[in-house]
């Protein structure tokens, strides 16, 4: 079955400073790879997805992750976060090797960026 | 830009009660899909929904649940008979197309409190 684990419940970062949500894999073939940020009484919005090639992939309001597949990571990364990048992450995968097309979230990292 | 849009934005109901969830997804997509957010839990898929039939469904979506597109835009999602533990936040999302790689777009979802 697929599954990702988001091992971070919180994480907490200084303005300026790099934020990282790390994001563990596992399929039991090639993954599609998603990343989702949540704000308060919002929904689920698409900041990036890694499908196949360049294992860096570089997305919306200037985050990235990097696709690793001998440690079957995709950790999201930003290089100076903001205030406003407060909310709360999930990651998510695709195995259509099984046939499915639904994503399998992780259980979400709250991320709190102080000023 | 395009937006999945639901309504309503919160609902409450009394054990028991028909419910139905609408949504609209974004126009020239084609998948559909319903997923849903226990509070403090995973993001779990429900089902989802291609020309007018199921495509896939969770172990979750049982026969009290029931999806239909009754016109052009709307995608509904009714749970017959309300149980407490059907209480969560329900999220819409849809794609324009069932490859793997599509980026399903999520709704601000529903947040549905059963009593």
């Amino acid at each position: 079955a697929q599954s990702v684990a988001q091992p971070e419940d919180q994480v907490n970062v200084a303005e300026g400073n790099p934020l990282t949500v790390k994001c563990t894999y596992s399929v039991s073939g090639n993954p599609y790879l998603f990343w989702y940020v949540q704000y308060p009484n919002r929904g689920l919005q698409f900041l990036l997805k890694y499908i196949t090639g360049d294992n860096l992939v570089k997305g919306s309001y200037g985050f990235e992750a990097e696709f690793n597949k001998s440690q079957t990571s995709f950790h999201l990364k930003k290089p100076s976060a903001l205030v406003s990048d407060s909310a709360l992450y999930f990651c998510a995968v695709r195995d259509i090797s099984r046939g499915d097309y639904k994503l399998s979230f992780g259980a979400g990292t709250t991320v709190t960026v102080r000023a | 830009e395009p937006e999945v849009t639901q309504t309503p934005s919160h609902q409450v109901t009394q054990m028991g009660q028909e419910v139905i969830l609408r949504c609209v997804p974004i126009s020239n997509h084609l998948y559909f899909y319903w997923y849903r957010q226990i509070l403090g839990q995973k993001v779990e898929f429900l089902v989802s929904f291609y020309n007018n039939e199921i495509s896939e469904k969770s172990e979750i979506f049982d026969d009290q649940f029931s999806v239909e597109r009754p016109d052009g835009s709307n995608f509904t999602l009714k749970i017959r008979s309300t149980k407490l533990e059907d209480s969560a936040m329900y999220f819409c999302a849809s794609s324009e197309a069932l490859r793997g790689a599509e980026t399903q777009y999520f709704g601000p979802g529903t947040r549905l409190l059963v009593l």
